[in-house]
């Protein structure tokens, strides 16, 4: 089983639509948690940090579950643009090493 | 451009040959990250630096992939003997990194087909 799990997608979704997934994480040691966004064949991008009390940036909504282990992330009004990877990351450890989830795909229809 | 800069950005090689890239990290960041990311995965940890100093090996490393950051500003990460399984993008990533963290800022990856 791997330390992080995302379900790899891909998920269609029209476009205006609100679209969630969540992410789960064993290791309960994990400290800080991220979300990524990677379009294809490009590298990785700080979407943004989620922190337990829940944060929102624009059409973005993230949540922290430390008691289920799991984290969540909410696109409102989907655009076209918001087509990509989106990847689930913990970090743990005194050195903060980055575990990453393989990824949910999203696939925004017109 | 004063991001995280990777070179050669695409390279074709035959099994058994040596291959290197090169990762010149934002300027003044302490830290630099090597990763590795096959389709379909997210990425997998290498190594990673802070300042000059190799501080952590995954287990992912064999023998036949060395890293190196001289002077504590470039990177190389080096594989020789290159095998099919080596073929994959390879992610440099560089930070700031204070005791309360840091945010990591990726390269835009080389990508290495070993056939």
């Amino acid at each position: 089983r791997k330390e992080v799990e995302q379900d790899p997608g891909p998920f269609n979704v029209p476009e205006g639509a609100t679209v969630a997934f969540n992410c789960t994480y064993s290791n309960s040691a994990s400290q800080s948690f991220f979300w990524y966004r990677q379009d294809c064949r490009k590298e990785p991008k700080l979407l943004m940090s989620v922190y337990s009390s829940g944060n929102e940036d624009g059409r973005f909504t993230a949540q922290l579950n430390r008691a289920s282990q799991y984290i969540s992330l909410l696109i409102r009004d989907s655009k076209l643009s918001d087509s990509a990877t989106y990847l689930c990351v913990a970090r743990r450890g005194s050195n903060y090493q980055l575990i990453w989830g393989a990824g949910t795909k999203l696939i925004i229809k017109p | 451009d004063t991001g995280v800069s990777q070179d050669p950005r695409h390279k074709i090689t035959k099994r058994g040959q040596n291959v290197t890239f090169r990762c010149d990290p934002i300027s003044e960041h302490n830290r630099l990250y090597w990763y590795r990311q096959t389709l379909g995965q997210g990425p997998e940890f290498l190594t990673y630096f802070q300042n000059e100093a190799q501080l952590e090996k995954s287990r992912l490393l064999s023998d036949r992939f060395s890293a190196e950051r001289p002077k504590g500003s470039f990177s190389t990460l080096e594989i020789q003997r290159t095998e099919q399984g080596d073929s994959a993008m390879y992610l440099c990533a560089s930070s700031l990194f204070f005791r309360s963290g840091d945010t990591i800022y990726f390269g835009e990856g080389s990508w290495l087909t070993v056939v």
